[in-house]
């Protein structure tokens, strides 16, 4: 099984401030058909359920604000939120589609401080 | 708009079992693949099953296989997820999610309830 970690489980962070929140995979999330990282972000804000933002690594979803950022390759990735908003919190999930386990990583928690 | 609605789920005793139904609507169900997803109560989500979109391929997470079964019925726009032989460690939040492309779960339902427990 592919192992997906997110090593910050919570952040708090100011309005406006810049929030980066990182996913490391076990092993390469490359597919040779593309040469794309099969590596999605999934935002759950409260209440809800989760929502993709970010797939292949770094194609922003229609619709989601320019201010996520997704970026890395292989097994490292980072997602970026370029200045702080209140409706950004919520729980940040990594999901890789590679290989079959689908696997999602533990999720960082971002709060407003 | 796309609308995942799950239902059958409750408290049942180890060993038992239950069926947990999706209905879908809103989209074409039987143009996507479908999936089960589980939360566990203060854990993360596992992905539990997939099925395509005309039931040709099926795969399952080791921790169901050979207990759970996946199926769905085009024509009634419905998703199942047959449990078998229930464990305490299978309570969860059960999920329906709509698979985009075999790529990203893009539509969620809301969740049922199972309670394993004697």
């Amino acid at each position: 099984d592919i192992l997906m970690t997110q090593y910050s489980s919570s952040l708090a962070v100011s309005e406006g401030e810049k929030v980066t929140m990182s996913c490391k995979s076990s092993q390469s999330l490359l597919w040779i058909g593309n040469q794309r990282s099969c590596l999605v972000w999934h935002q759950r804000k409260p209440g809800q359920t989760p929502k993709p933002l970010i797939t292949w690594a770094s194609n922003r979803e229609p619709g989601v604000p320019d201010r996520f950022i997704g970026s890395g390759s292989g097994t490292d990735f980072t997602l970026t939120i370029s200045s702080m908003q209140a409706e950004d919190v919520g729980i940040y999930y990594c999901q890789q589609h590679l290989d079959i386990p689908l696997t999602f990583g533990s999720g960082t928690k971002l709060e407003i401080k | 708009e796309v609308q995942l609605v799950e239902s059958g789920g409750g408290l049942v005793q180890p060993g038992r079992s239950l069926k947990l139904s999706c209905v879908a609507s809103g989209f074409t169900f039987s143009n996507y693949g479908m999936n089960w997803i589980r939360q566990a109560p203060g854990k993360g989500l596992e992905w539990v099953a997939y099925i395509s979109s005309g039931s040709s391929y099926i795969y399952y997470a080791e921790t169901v296989k050979g207990r759970f079964t996946i199926s769905r019925d085009n024509a009634k726009n419905t998703l199942y997820l047959q449990m078998t032989s229930l464990r305490s460690e299978d309570t969860a939040l059960y999920y329906c999610a709509r698979y985009y492309g075999a790529t990203f779960f893009d539509y969620w339902g809301q969740g049922v309830m199972v309670t394993v427990s004697s």
